[in-house]
């Protein structure tokens, strides 16, 4: 299994232009996330998914938008890049269970964007 | 603020020596926490995981510690290498079958050959 890939590794954005950034599991995963992480800090997330078709808000989903029309795929989504969306982005999956417990994340290796 | 949070930023120790990562967190309610390790420029790597129903788990070199009492979570490397040099996170599930990590902001553990 190749687990979590994203593309691209890196990427300069000019303030006002869009991008998607992509995420691919070949786990078989249901949860699916998207986190930030500036420099010298933790991650936080932007945007989770449960399974295909369903998505939700974490703790910073402003200026970013994503879909999850399959199980394997998840993309973010920046429309109007400002330079404080400057930061490496990192996708992660999990799997799920029937009794609702969380498991391991298992992260991508993420991609460093700036935004000039 | 943030719910999880750890006392040291950095920690440096001899190689062969034994670590001690610590990590409070505030939420009462979560059920499950997981220490991660970060090597530079590359993404978070799972080290080890512990529910709340127990309070001890080993791994490889590796003890997760976690007291409820005092909401406090610890990592322990055994005879620590220069490869375990890394940012190392906890993080916690705030239990509710909300799907969702918060993740402390990191301590730096480097070894010194």
């Amino acid at each position: 299994n190749a687990g979590v890939t994203q593309t691209p590794k890196f990427r300069i954005l000019k303030i006002g232009q869009s991008m998607t950034l992509q995420c691919t599991q070949d786990m078989n995963h249901n949860y699916m996330y998207w986190y930030r992480q500036d420099p010298g800090m933790g991650l936080k997330l932007i945007y989770y998914s449960v399974g295909a078709g369903i998505t939700d808000k974490g703790e910073v989903p402003n200026g970013y938008n994503v879909s999850r029309s399959t199980t394997e795929d998840f993309p973010l989504r920046l429309e109007l890049a400002a330079p404080s969306q400057t930061s490496v982005y990192f996708c992660a999956s999990s799997r799920s269970s029937t009794s609702g417990d969380l498991y391991e994340q298992y992260f991508g290796p993420g991609t460093r964007l700036t935004v000039t | 603020g943030e719910s999880v949070g750890l006392h040291l930023p950095t920690l440096s120790v001899q190689e062969g020596d034994n670590s001690i990562i610590n990590c409070a967190y505030s939420n009462s309610a979560s059920d499950y926490f997981i220490w991660y390790k970060q090597e530079s420029g590359k993404g978070p790597q799972f080290i080890i995981d512990i529910r709340s129903n127990m309070d001890k788990r080993q791994g490889q070199r590796v003890t997760v510690l976690l007291n409820k009492t005092v909401k406090h979570l610890s990592l322990q490397i055994a005879a620590t290498q220069p490869g375990d040099s890394a940012v190392y996170f906890c993080a916690e599930e705030g239990g509710g079958s909300n799907y969702k990590l918060t993740f402390g902001k990191g301590t730096l553990l480097t070894v010194n050959p």
